[in-house]
């Protein structure tokens, strides 16, 4: 069974703070990886992609990929109140759909 | 921006009722979606779509069927509807080549009484 599994949280920051969320997965052969946002009665928002080991930046959001490891980490620097939300780690493998953690929910506190 | 529409937000049928829900997306992508979303479950994969009039069973195909006569429209089917199909209902499409990400309507929150 190809499983990524995330923390449900509540993971609780206050506004300013560097919110580290983090994501496993099973499967060796996984290709790409994702990171969406979810407001609350929301679709689900893309926000990064990475596929080879390491960081990338984009914005105050930072993607890191451990590919040994079989993690895939999404670090929030300056949170602030409207990054509260609903984060949802995808991962891809060759010729199938992403699978998707359940979600870690992440509450800045102003 | 891709643009995946979904054809209602909020809908509300009967048990026993055949139901519905409509996706278009206007980005020429090969690869369609269709999601359920529950409470404490995630997000959990219907059926999917690599092609016109292609389709491929998710997790959970039991009680429903996808038609894709076009490219841009992929749309589920409620056979029956029953109460434990209550939920929100997620389409999604992506690009058919390469390692693509996904990208999802608006959804729709369907209520079976």
């Amino acid at each position: 069974q190809k499983e990524v599994e995330q923390n449900s949280g509540p993971l609780s920051v206050p506004e300013g703070a560097i919110a580290s969320l983090n994501c496993t997965y099973s499967d060796r052969v996984s290709q790409s990886f994702f990171w969406y946002r979810q407001y609350s009665g929301k679709s689900p928002e893309l926000i990064m992609s990475i596929y080879s080991n390491g960081d990338k930046e984009d914005g105050r959001f930072t993607a890191q990929l451990n590919k040994a490891s079989q993690y895939v980490s999404l670090l929030i620097r300056d949170s602030q109140p409207s990054d509260s939300a609903t984060y949802l780690c995808a991962v891809k493998q060759a010729g199938t759909a992403l699978i998707f953690g359940k979600g870690t929910t992440l509450s800045v506190s102003s | 921006d891709v643009k995946v529409t979904q054809s209602s937000r909020y809908l509300v049928k009967r048990t026993g009722e055949k139901v519905f829900l409509e996706c278009v997306q206007d980005m020429d992508h090969e690869n369609m979606f269709w999601y359920r979303q529950d409470p404490g479950l995630g997000l959990r994969l219907i059926y999917f779509s690599y092609d016109v009039k292609m389709k491929e069973k998710g997790d959970i195909p039991e009680g429903y069927s996808v038609s894709r006569e076009k490219k841009e429209r992929f749309s589920l089917i409620l056979e029956s509807a029953s109460t434990n199909q209550t939920s929100m209902y997620l389409c999604a499409s992506s690009l058919g080549a390469g390692n693509q990400p996904q990208h999802f309507g608006d959804g729709t929150r369907l209520s079976i009484l």
